[in-house]
């Protein structure tokens, strides 16, 4: 069974801080995707990384694929409030993703 | 393109009761997948369909459990004599079929047994 471990589980910041969270496994992955997920809505995909030592960019969101491929980090420049979600990774092998449990980001105004 | 659609948005039901859920993906997607999430969890794969087949089911999902996705369209997800353990949030996504695109996600379904 594969397995992703994220950290940290929860993460309280404010306004205008950096931040970085991770995503681990003992297992490789074909690709990597991170998603953010509001209260009582579904996952909403961010980016896919498929290339040991991959960066990508999204506006302030950096999203780097482990030299590996199995694991992978996001960091977030000057927060804001509309950050705030459930970030989640997800490793692909074949057609099926698995999920960590995801950080529960906050950012305070 | 409305993205996908999951109906309905919130269920109550009693245990021992059925429930059916529906699901629309993307029209053009080929692949539908069930998660489910309960509380402080990452989503867990249930189950995934490639057009009409049901190719992988995971030992999450009981017999209790039935999906069907017929004509490779919508799909339909039921629980039958519902549990206390089966209250969490379903949800359903789809992709193009290329392993390296990511999945697009339904709101979910909100069941509370009770």
């Amino acid at each position: 069974t594969q397995l992703l471990e994220q950290s940290p589980q929860f993460l309280s910041i404010q306004e205008g801080e950096n931040l970085t969270v991770y995503c681990n496994s003992s297992s490789v992955f074909s690709s990597l995707q991170w998603y953010r997920q509001e209260p009582g809505e579904g996952p909403v995909l961010l980016v896919t990384v498929v290339t040991g030592g991959e960066v990508k960019k999204l506006k302030r969101l950096t999203f780097q694929f482990g030299d590996a491929r199995k694991d992978s980090s996001l960091h977030i420049t000057a927060a804001q409030p509309g950050d705030t979600g459930l970030y989640l990774c997800a490793g692909g092998s074949n057609y099926k993703l698995t999920f960590g449990k995801g950080t529960l980001l906050t950012v305070n105004p | 393109d409305t993205g996908v659609s999951q109906d309905p948005r919130h269920k109550i039901t009693k245990r021992g009761q059925n429930v059916t859920f529906r699901c629309d993906p993307i029209s053009e997607h080929n692949r539908l997948y069930w998660y489910r999430q309960t509380l402080g969890q990452g989503p867990e794969f249930l189950t995934y369909f490639q057009n009409e087949a049901q190719l992988e089911k995971s030992r999450l999902l009981s017999d209790r459990f039935s999906a069907e996705r017929p004509k490779g369209s919508f799909s339909t997800l039921e629980i039958q004599r519902t549990e206390q353990g089966d209250s969490a949030m379903y949800l359903c996504a789809s992709s193009p079929g290329t392993q390296n695109y990511g999945y697009t996600f339904g709101s979910g379904t909100r069941l509370t047994v009770v």
